[in-house]
């Protein structure tokens, strides 16, 4: 079973910059979430799809980032403009439902740089 | 106060010994609990979950939950140099909406 894809893996741009990543969740996989993890600690929600539908983005800084996951399969996060403070790894990791929870795999993450 | 707390360590044990990994968390709408490893660098992989009370065994692995004291950990029998790493603790709700502490940082002497 293939893991969860992202891409780029290194992305380097400078602030007011636009950014977007791509993610491609395990197959078969309903949730689909991108999360930020800044140096040092845990990773932050930003956004979780179920399908192709919104359940929780209440983290997402709706001013600068979006998301959208097109025919509830690859998903792209888009930060404009970028803030040096966006400097973080991102992400993905889709989820399978199983019982009461929902089991999650990460993908290798992007890690952004903003000068 | 962060919904999920950890020692964020580092914790350093001797090669052989037991690790010991605290977690607690102030949601009581968090009905399972994931443990992850995180190497320098990569991404979060995960060990166990467990969202009954009492203990889950797997293989050098145990997480243990108490949810009227809001506590889980993670025991790691005879631990080994390839467990130096950082622990992540998450909290999920019924939504599937998860919340993690910082980790704790786990280094396993020779």
């Amino acid at each position: 079973e293939a893991g969860v894809a992202q891409s780029p893996r290194y992305k380097i741009i400078e602030k007011r910059q636009s950014v977007a990543f791509w993610c491609n969740p395990i197959s078969g996989h309903a949730t689909l979430y991108w999360y930020q993890q800044i140096l040092g600690q845990g990773p932050k929600l930003l956004i979780q799809f179920q399908n192709n539908g919104v359940v929780d983005d209440s983290q997402l800084p709706k001013d600068r980032f979006s998301a959208e996951r097109l025919k509830g399969v690859d998903s792209t996060l888009k930060i404009q403009p970028a803030k040096l403070e966006d400097s973080a790894v991102y992400l993905c990791a889709s989820g399978r439902t199983s019982g009461i929870t929902d089991t999650q795999y990460f993908g290798p993450g992007t890690r952004l740089t903003v000068l | 106060q962060k919904e999920v707390e950890q020692n964020s360590g580092p914790l350093s044990v001797p090669e052989g010994a037991i690790a010991s990994l605290n977690c607690t968390y102030s949601d009581r709408g968090s009905q399972s609990f994931f443990w992850y490893r995180q190497y320098s660098g990569k991404s979060p992989e995960l060990i166990m979950f467990i969202y009954s009370n009492g203990d889950k065994e797997d293989g050098r692995f145990t997480a243990q939950l108490n949810k009227a004291s809001q506590y889980v950990s993670l025991l790691i029998r005879d631990s080994q140099p390839s467990d130096s790493a950082t622990y992540l603790c998450a909290g999920n709700t019924n939504a599937g909406k998860s919340t993690f502490g910082d980790g704790t940082t786990l280094t396993v002497k020779p």
